[in-house]
């Protein structure tokens, strides 16, 4: 079956740009998240989808940035007004379900879009 | 707060000896800890994890790493590295409870095996 999947996997972009992110999780997998990969750094929380809605949006630096899950499996994350800082891998994870260390709870990653703000 | 510190942001050691790859972390309340790898242009791979049933971990690829609670540390080993080894490497915790779900990683290990 297939992994998580995630386009574009490069997007460029000037500086006050709107730009979309696609995260397409694993069939079936009901807990989605986003993090954010900058240069020399592990990756960071962003946001976690359970079905539908946003459980948790604590990571989100700012107001610029927002992710859609409509129909509890493809997302977008969202990035307004983008700003060279916010240059970075972002990566997609999805999970059977969010908690336990059941193998069904093992988040599973995608191969990530790297974003260049210019 | 959780957080994770992987000492060494780089690693190099040779074909056949010894992978010690060190993470340290902090947490208010018993972790869940994770390692994970990332091979080029690829997204990361969970190689182990723990759970609190032993706190030696056997996980993929030959790789191994114990929980020692009074060292907060949860060192990732192998015993004899290949070239496919070759790879970044992260450590995460993860503090369950109500919704909070989410991984928090170290910066990274970047290792090198040399021939």
């Amino acid at each position: 079956g297939a992994g998580v999947s995630q386009t574009p996997s490069n997007k460029v972009t000037e500086k006050g740009k709107y730009v979309e992110l696609r995260c397409d999780p694993i069939s079936g997998h009901t807990a989605l998240y986003w993090y954010r990969q900058s240069l020399g750094q592990g990756p960071e929380f962003l946001i976690y989808f359970q079905g539908t809605g946003a459980a948790d949006d604590s990571g989100l630096p700012n107001d610029r940035f927002f992710a859609v899950r409509p129909e509890g499996s493809v997302s977008t994350l969202k990035i307004q007004r983008t700003e060279r800082g916010d240059s970075a891998v972002y990566l997609c994870a999805s999970s059977l379900r969010a908690g336990g260390l059941l193998k069904s709870h093992e988040q599973f990653f995608g191969p990530g879009t790297r974003l260049t703000v210019l | 707060a959780q957080s994770v510190t992987q000492l060494g942001s780089h690693v190099s050691v040779s074909e056949g000896a010894l992978v010690l790859l060190r993470c340290n972390y902090s947490s208010s309340v018993p972790p869940y800890l994770f390692w994970y790898v990332q091979y080029p242009n690829q997204g990361l791979q969970l190689l182990l994890k723990y759970t609190s049933a032993a706190t030696l971990v056997k996980g993929i690829n030959g790789f191994e790493a114990e929980f020692k609670k009074s060292e907060t540390s949860f060192h990732l080993t192998k015993p004899s590295a290949h070239m496919s080894d070759a790879a970044e490497y992260f450590c995460a915790v993860r503090e369950d409870g109500g919704s909070n779900y989410k991984l928090t990683f170290g910066k990274g290990t970047l290792l090198t095996v040399n021939p």
